[in-house]
């Protein structure tokens, strides 16, 4: 497996434009994991899925952001309208359920967002 | 989930055995402890996880003491390389998935 696949890298945008990014856990995952990383704050999660389903979203800044997980190979996290402070790295994680001892979860590259 | 603490940074010269400890005095018995390691531009990845006494892998050891409220992650003989940020976590095994991290500790190797 590839491993976890995020997308685009890098992006620039302008203040209030729409962002997406996009993720592919990898297969046979239960998990899904949006973080964001800031010098300021660390790593924060934002939310997680579980078979592609939300189960906690509580880290989610405001309503500008929303992620979404269709299926199970693919989620995306949406930033509309995007601000200067919601430049950061976003990562994405996924994790098999396997058994219970299970706390690895294996992340993307992550993708670098500067909001101008 | 149990919150924990552990250095902000330390500092060590490769060939030496590092520790970096890190306190979770409000673990549950359920709770699970696992170590991450972060290098600059790349995501966290999995080190070592355990729930008592010493696990050991090829990149770590992981000290529990009986009352668990610590945990010390040993790396044997550093090297450059070696140099990033390590997390502790505290997670309740399986059930929620949730995983939280918290400040780390940037370990610094140097020549």
């Amino acid at each position: 497996d590839a491993g976890v696949i995020q997308s685009p890298r890098h992006e620039v945008t302008e203040m209030g434009q729409e962002v997406t990014l996009r993720c592919k856990p990898i297969s046979g995952h239960d998990y899904l994991f949006w973080y964001r990383q800031t010098m300021m704050r660390g790593l924060e999660l934002l939310i997680y899925f579980n078979n592609n389903v939300p189960i906690d979203d509580s880290g989610m800044p405001e309503d500008r952001f929303s992620a979404k997980m269709p299926n199970a190979s693919f989620s995306t996290l949406k930033i509309q309208p995007s601000e200067p402070r919601d430049s950061a790295v976003y990562f994405c994680a996924s994790k098999g359920a396997g058994n219970l001892l299970n706390t690895e979860a294996f992340f993307g590259q992550g993708t670098r967002l500067t909001v101008v | 989930l149990a919150k924990t603490t552990q250095p902000i940074s330390m500092d060590s010269y490769e060939g030496q055995e590092v520790n970096i400890t890190c306190s979770h005095n409000n673990i549950a018995t359920n709770d699970y402890i696992t170590w991450y390691q972060q290098f600059p531009s790349q995501g966290p990845r999995f080190i070592i996880q355990g729930y008592k006494t010493k696990v050991t892998n090829e990149v770590a050891s992981l000290f529990i003491p009986a009352d668990r409220k610590s945990s010390t992650l040993s790396l044997p003989r550093v090297s450059l390389s070696d140099t990033a940020v390590y997390y502790c976590l505290v997670a309740l095994s399986g059930n929620t998935g949730k995983l939280i991290f918290g400040q780390g500790t940037t370990l610094q190797v140097k020549p």
